[in-house]
């Protein structure tokens, strides 16, 4: 059983341009977020996608964007990089419907994005 | 809006020790989940315990426990027999029953040392 998959595992970009990291969730996962993790620091959350639609979203800019397809993987999209956007995007996936005892996160590995 | 603040960025002990870790939440919900989560190196996030705020009794699991104050709002974690391969950062974590999402603390970069 395959867990959260996330590509690529790392990037580096240059400030401005745009950037589109790939999650692919849990078997059996419907619901895919998406978490940015600066250095030294604890994740923090940037939105949630649910049957192929945002359902809720942390304190980030519209420069971050996602999308959520029909087999349930994910991409987050971040336009006009800043150096401060350097970090590591973590995606985890859960299952929304139906609510189960035990629905927590499963994680994946991670994209270390480098704006330079 | 809930916070999570863990106030140890770094311990250190000795394999077979006995270590804390220290963590506190404010929020306004009744209804919540408590998570210890361990990072290596590989950045994986690795789910340690998880604790129910409506259940009295601490969640154990092997040499792992906690220490579930509600009045407090205090959430320690307990790792007995240390291992080399416990090294690692660990995250305290709140969620509330529904949300889905998950608010982290800064942190605690534990060393276990042979």
């Amino acid at each position: 059983d395959a867990g959260v998959t996330q590509s690529p595992t790392h990037l580096i970009k240059t400030r401005g341009q745009q950037v589109t990291l790939r999650c692919s969730p849990k078997s059996g996962h419907d619901t895919v977020s998406w978490y940015q993790q600066a250095l030294g620091q604890g994740p923090q959350f940037i939105f949630q996608y649910y049957e192929e639609e945002e359902r809720q979203r942390g304190n980030f800019p519209d420069r971050f964007s996602g999308h959520q397809f029909p087999n349930y993987s994910s991409e987050l999209n971040v336009n006009a990089l800043l150096l401060g956007d350097s970090a590591l995007y973590l995606c985890a996936s859960s299952c929304l419907a139906p609510r189960l005892p035990d629905y927590g996160y499963t994680f994946g590995s991670g994209t270390r994005l480098t704006v330079v | 809006a809930q916070t999570v603040t863990q106030s140890q960025p770094e311990m250190s002990v000795q394999e077979a020790e006995t270590v804390t870790l220290s963590c506190t939440y404010d929020t306004s919900e009744n209804n919540y989940y408590l998570f210890w989560y361990k990072q290596p190196p590989s950045r994986q996030m690795i789910l340690v315990i998880r604790q129910e705020a409506y259940k009295q009794q601490n969640a154990t699991e092997n040499r792992f426990s906690v220490n579930f104050q509600k009045a407090a709002k205090s959430f320690s974690l307990k790792i007995s027999d240390s291992q080399l391969g416990d090294t690692a950062m660990y995250f305290c974590a709140f969620m509330t029953v529904g949300a889905q999402k998950l608010v982290f603390g800064q942190g605690t970069r534990l060393t276990i040392n042979p």
